[in-house]
């Protein structure tokens, strides 16, 4: 069964640390992998997507990591910020398919001052 | 920030009315997505359509029907609602489809209670 894990369900971390989310996934055939953050009360926002080439790609502060012979993300975090408060969810898509990915639970982070 | 509109927002409605939920975009973009989100799971996919009068079943599709009539819009309709429907709603779209590496984009959300 197509499966996304994240970890942990939850992290706290003061504001200009940094930290590191997990995603660990058992799609197959792997297609395509992304992060996505989701602010309270609104929907997720793109921060990467990566392919099975792709082992680092970086926006801004966030940077992912792929490892797909372990079939493992992380997202990692630099100096971390108020804003940065929010759900972060992994997401995987399966070669060919046309409607479908899978979705992890998300991690929710908040950062405290 | 992508141009989707959901509506209603919010809508708390009683077991066995029909809802109708109305997304609306202005990218024209050809996939347009219906997922839930409820605590404990990931989003989970309602319905698509890869083009106008051409929808798909996802995983969780039962009770649920959909049209897209225009290339700009998708309505999601419970025909009689039930309390395991309230949850909330998010319409998304894509350029691409999703086995590429299609940028998926989505709107804000639409938050129903079924008492």
């Amino acid at each position: 069964k197509n499966q996304v894990e994240q970890s942990p369900q939850s992290l706290i971390i003061l504001e200009g640390k940094n930290c590191t989310l997990q995603c660990n996934y058992t799609v197959s055939p792997f297609s395509n992998l992304r992060w996505y953050k989701q602010d309270t009360g609104r929907g997720p926002v793109s921060l990467t997507i990566m392919t099975f080439s792709e082992n680092t790609k970086s926006n801004g502060r966030y940077t992912a990591t792929l490892d797909a012979d372990t079939k493992q993300s992380s997202l990692h975090i630099t100096a971390s910020q108020l804003s940065d408060s929010a759900s972060y969810i992994c997401v995987v898509s399966a070669k060919g398919s046309q409607g479908n990915l899978i979705f992890g639970k998300g991690t929710k982070l908040s950062v405290k001052p | 920030d992508a141009g989707i509109t959901q509506s209603p927002r919010h809508k708390v409605t009683e077991t066995g009315t029909p809802v109708t939920l109305r997304c609306h975009q202005t990218e024209n973009h050809r996939y347009m997505y219906w997922y839930r989100q409820d605590p404990g799971h990931g989003l989970r996919l309602i319905h698509y359509s890869y083009g106008v009068k051409d929808t798909d079943k996802g995983e969780v599709s039962d009770g649920y029907s959909v049209s897209r009539s225009k290339t700009e819009d998708f309505l999601l309709t419970l025909e009689s609602a039930t309390s395991s429907q309230t949850s909330v709603y998010f319409c998304a779209i894509s350029l691409q489809g999703l086995g590429n590496t299609g940028e998926l984009f989505f709107g804000e959300g639409s938050r129903l209670t079924v008492l």
